[in-house]
């Protein structure tokens, strides 16, 4: 079976920033993902981790570590627009499985 | 590039009466998904096809759920009867090959069974 846990929801600052946390159980692994998703939007891409380390893409920055069944998502200089729910997604095979998503709430 | 389109965005319909949900991939793209994501919680893969063949279909309530894939382009999932608990968005994803290393997903079609 698939686990793959997120926190509900987070709150930070413009300009802060944020970690949102991923832990999972799965059955396999071939890599993880993780999404943006506005309100009433599809998810969008924003990195793909298929080994152990920090993969730095301008603001966003994803970790993972495969041995601990963890990664997160770090979001430097927050801005109103990156609002939004963040989708964790481990992908076994040809499979993708989500998690629930963390909401983030950016306040000015 | 055009991106995935699903259409209609929007659907109010009585339990037990059908829908049918269109999804055109993107360009080139051999693999064609359909997600349900009901309200808070992540996309659940219901099906996956493979040019028009199914890949995947194990978490598809096949009594009620259908969907094809003809000539390996467009897809329709069609739901019949519906259920109040079938309310949800339904996600169309496409990608280049079947190792799901990038799924661009299309807007969704938000379904509400009343």
């Amino acid at each position: 079976g698939q686990n793959i846990d997120q926190p509900t929801e987070m709150t930070a600052t413009e300009g802060a920033i944020v970690q949102i946390n991923c832990t999972y159980q799965t059955s396999g692994f071939n890599g993880l993902f993780w999404y943006q998703q506005h309100a009433g939007e599809a998810p969008t891409f924003l990195s793909y981790n298929v080994l152990d380390g920090l993969e730095e893409k301008g603001r966003f920055s994803s970790f993972l570590s495969r041995s601990k069944g963890y990664s997160y998502l770090l979001l430097k200089e927050l801005q109103m627009k990156d609002s939004a729910s963040y989708l964790c997604a481990v992908r076994n095979g040809y499979k993708l499985s989500f998690g629930a998503g963390t909401t983030v709430t950016v306040r000015a | 590039e055009a991106g995935v389109a699903q259409s209609p965005r929007y659907k109010i319909i009585e339990k037990r009466q059908s829908v049918a949900f269109w999804c055109n991939p993107i360009s080139g793209h051999a693999t064609l998904y359909w997600y349900q994501q009901i309200l808070g919680q992540g996309p659940k893969l219901l099906i996956q096809f493979q040019n028009n063949g199914v890949v995947d279909d194990s978490q598809l309530p096949k009594d009620r759920f259908s969907a094809e894939r003809l000539k390996g382009v467009d897809s329709t999932l069609k739901i019949q009867p519906a259920k109040l608990e079938d309310s949800a968005v339904y996600l169309c994803a496409s990608s280049l090959e079947g190792d799901s290393y990038e799924q661009y997903f299309g807007p969704g079609t938000r379904l509400t069974v009343t």
